[in-house]
């Protein structure tokens, strides 16, 4: 069964405390991983995809980078207005819809 | 531009009655989806159609239907509402399964059940 996993579940950060989120997945042939933010009362927002273990991509404070088993979402220097919900999610082998993690809710404290 | 248009926003039921929700993409999509969001459980996958004319179940589709009306439009009937169905939920088009980096979503309509 395809399941990915995120850690911690929420993350308290002072502003410029870097850190980083963890998404762990066990996927039948992983064909892509993909992260979202999601913001209070609305809908989620595509952020990055990686391919291939080794891969990495980098948007403002954010880097995503990916392992066999694992991808990691940095987050360097945050500010206030990085706080958000960040979900992962796969796409497994064959054509099926992605598998979503249940996300980790980050605050970040001026 | 308009993208996912979910119609209501909010929705007060109570058990035992029925109501759609309503989703229209004009980004002429071809996959379209209905999840759920609680609490500590994420995104769930309710009910899918790769392409027009298709449906399919996902992880949650005990208690809902869906219509696929025409490539534009994917609704979510709840026939019966129960407070178990108490959610958010998010209806979201792609342009091709599986890819994810095109995958967008409406702003998500907030149901209570009482």
């Amino acid at each position: 069964e395809d399941q990915v996993t995120q850690s911690p579940e929420a993350l308290r950060l002072q502003e410029g405390e870097s850190s980083s989120l963890n998404c762990s997945y066990t996927v039948s042939g992983l064909r892509g991983l993909f992260w979202y933010r999601q913001d209070p009362g609305k809908g989620p927002e595509f952020l990055f995809t990686l391919y291939s273990a080794g891969e990495e991509k980098e948007k403002e404070r954010l880097k995503a980078t990916l392992t066999k088993k694992e991808s990691f979402l940095h987050i360097t220097a945050p500010k206030p207005e990085d706080s958000a919900t960040y979900l992962c999610a796969v796409q497994p082998s064959g054509n099926t819809p992605l598998v979503f993690g249940k996300g980790t809710r980050l605050s970040v404290i001026a | 531009n308009a993208g996912v248009t979910q119609t209501p926003k909010f929705q007060v039921l109570k058990t035992g009655q029925s109501m759609t929700l309503q989703c229209a993409q004009d980004m002429n999509h071809n996959s379209m989806y209905w999840y759920r969001q609680d609490p500590g459980m994420g995104l769930r996958l309710i009910y899918y159609s790769a392409s027009e004319g298709t449906t399919d179940k996902g992880e949650v589709p005990n208690g809902y239907n869906v219509s696929r009306l025409n490539k534009r439009e994917f609704s979510l009937r709840l026939e019966s509402a129960a407070p178990s169905q108490t959610s958010v939920y998010f209806c979201a088009s792609c342009t091709i399964q599986g890819m994810g980096e095109k995958l967008f979503f409406g702003s998500g309509t907030q149901l209570s059940v009482l």
